[in-house]
């Protein structure tokens, strides 16, 4: 069944570790987008990607980096861990410019 | 940078109770207006959406949402709420200028009572 899957869906980790966060979508969707959720911030954007090789910086990038050399995969990756990091981390996909984008269930991390 | 402002964070409401959640951006250009409900546990799901035309629109669910402009708002509406409709609401908007980015407000969790 086409969708949009993140991987996984629970971790919990140590400061200073890395880890990433995996994102698949089957649509082909030329855009990807991270968020991550945090109580009383709502949603805000990570990074985002317009096609294969193309990312840019959203709201709050720092301490994350991300990679997008398929369209259809779009890793998260945090180099250093650390608990202002723990969240509820969101992917998203779309097609078209200006259509909705299409959520991911969510990874919850955590950072001890 | 726009902003979205999500007025009410915590509702409380019991079944049958009409709802009302009110959504406004800070952005003066043209912009693509989402609804987005997250309940317990999941992803978002979008409610409706507003490009163009009608300011009036008709989601999933038996909700609507109104745009006006002069506002800067895009209020959410449902006339008779029911137990399954507790989740989280989420607004969001993308400017014009914004390619396809949006910009979320900081969420409203509705709780309906049995």
């Amino acid at each position: 069944d086409a969708g949009i899957t993140q991987s996984p869906r629970y971790k919990i980790t140590e400061t200073g570790r890395q880890v990433t966060l995996m994102c698949h979508q089957t649509w082909s969707h030329s855009y990807m987008f991270w968020y991550r959720q945090d109580l009383g911030h709502g949603l805000r954007l990570i990074y985002y990607s317009a096609a294969a090789d193309i990312t840019d910086k959203g709201e709050v990038p720092d301490g994350y980096v991300v990679s997008r050399s398929k369209t259809e995969n779009f890793p998260l990756t945090l180099e250093s861990a650390t608990r202002s990091q723990t969240s509820v981390y969101f992917c998203a996909s779309t097609g078209y410019s200006n259509q909705p984008q299409h959520f991911g269930d969510g990874t919850r991390l955590s950072i001890l | 940078a726009q902003s979205v402002s999500q007025h009410n964070h915590h509702v409380i409401l019991s079944e049958a109770a009409s709802l009302e959640l009110g959504c406004n951006y800070s952005y003066g250009g043209t912009v693509n207006l989402f609804w987005y409900v997250q309940y317990p546990g999941q992803h978002l799901q979008l409610l409706l959406k507003y490009f163009s035309g009608d300011p009036l629109v008709k989601g999933i669910k038996g909700f609507e949402a109104e745009f006006i402009k002069s506002k800067f708002s895009f209020n959410l509406r449902k006339p008779s709420v029911q137990w399954s409709d507790t989740a989280e609401y989420f607004c969001a908007v993308n400017a014009a200028n914004a390619g396809n980015m949006l910009t979320f407000g900081g969420g409203t969790r509705l709780m309906v009572k049995p």
